[in-house]
């Protein structure tokens, strides 16, 4: 069963302060592995695709990066308006359907 | 713009009626998916279509009934069988996976259901 675990469920972090937020994952032939970003009553922002250990992938102050067991999200001089839910989300690659596996998500609060 | 329009926002279901959620897209997505997110818990997969006129249970199908008669509307009906209603629930679509399986999902703003 493919599993995913975000960590911390909730980080709080001064304005410039810069971060990373964590996606361990457990998938039976990863085809990719989805970040989003979710605003309160909203629906989840698609924010990157990672399909390989070793890549990266960059917008504004987000970079996403991806090992084999776990991808990293790093949040460079955050700003008030960086505050959200990040949503991790995996898909595997037995499945002909585009199912995705999600976290629980952590919780970012930038203060100013 | 395209993207995908979820009705209504806030809907509450009283002792054993029926509701229906909406969903529609206009982004020429072939798949479309339900999801239910509870506080603390990752998005549930509840159905997926991936062409007009056919659908599949996802991982928590029961209480939940869905049709795809045109490409662009997936509605979702909670039944009176769904004894735990209270979520928010989501609606997305992609591009069809075709085995590729890695096109990203789109998502409208959700519906938060409540029981009366």
């Amino acid at each position: 069963e493919d599993q995913v675990t975000q960590s911390p469920e909730a980080l709080r972090l001064q304005e410039g302060e810069s971060s990373s937020l964590n996606c361990s994952y457990t998938v039976s032939g990863l085809r990719g592995l989805f970040w989003y970003r979710q605003d309160p009553g909203k629906g989840p922002e698609f924010l990157f695709t990672l399909y390989s250990a070793g890549e990266e992938k960059e917008k504004e102050r987000l970079k996403a990066t991806l090992t084999k067991k776990e991808s990293f999200l790093h949040i460079t001089a955050p700003k008030p308006e960086d505050s959200a839910t990040y949503l991790c989300a995996v898909q595997n690659g037995g499945t002909s359907y585009g199912k995705l596996t999600f976290g629980q998500g952590t919780i970012l609060t930038v203060h100013p | 713009d395209g993207g995908i329009t979820q009705s209504p926002k806030y809907l509450f279901r009283k002792e054993g009626q029926n509701v229906t959620l909406s969903c529609e897209q206009n982004l020429n997505h072939d798949a479309m998916y339900w999801y239910r997110q509870d506080p603390g818990q990752g998005l549930r997969l509840i159905y997926y279509s991936q062409i007009v006129n056919d659908f599949q249970k996802g991982d928590i199908a029961e209480g939940y009934s869905v049709s795809r008669e045109k490409k662009e509307s997936f509605p979702l009906t909670v039944t009176s069988a769904q004894k735990n209603p209270t979520a928010f629930y989501l609606c997305a679509s992609s591009l069809r996976t075709a085995g590729l399986g890695n096109q990203p999902q789109h998502f409208g703003d959700g519906t938060r259901l409540s029981i009366l």
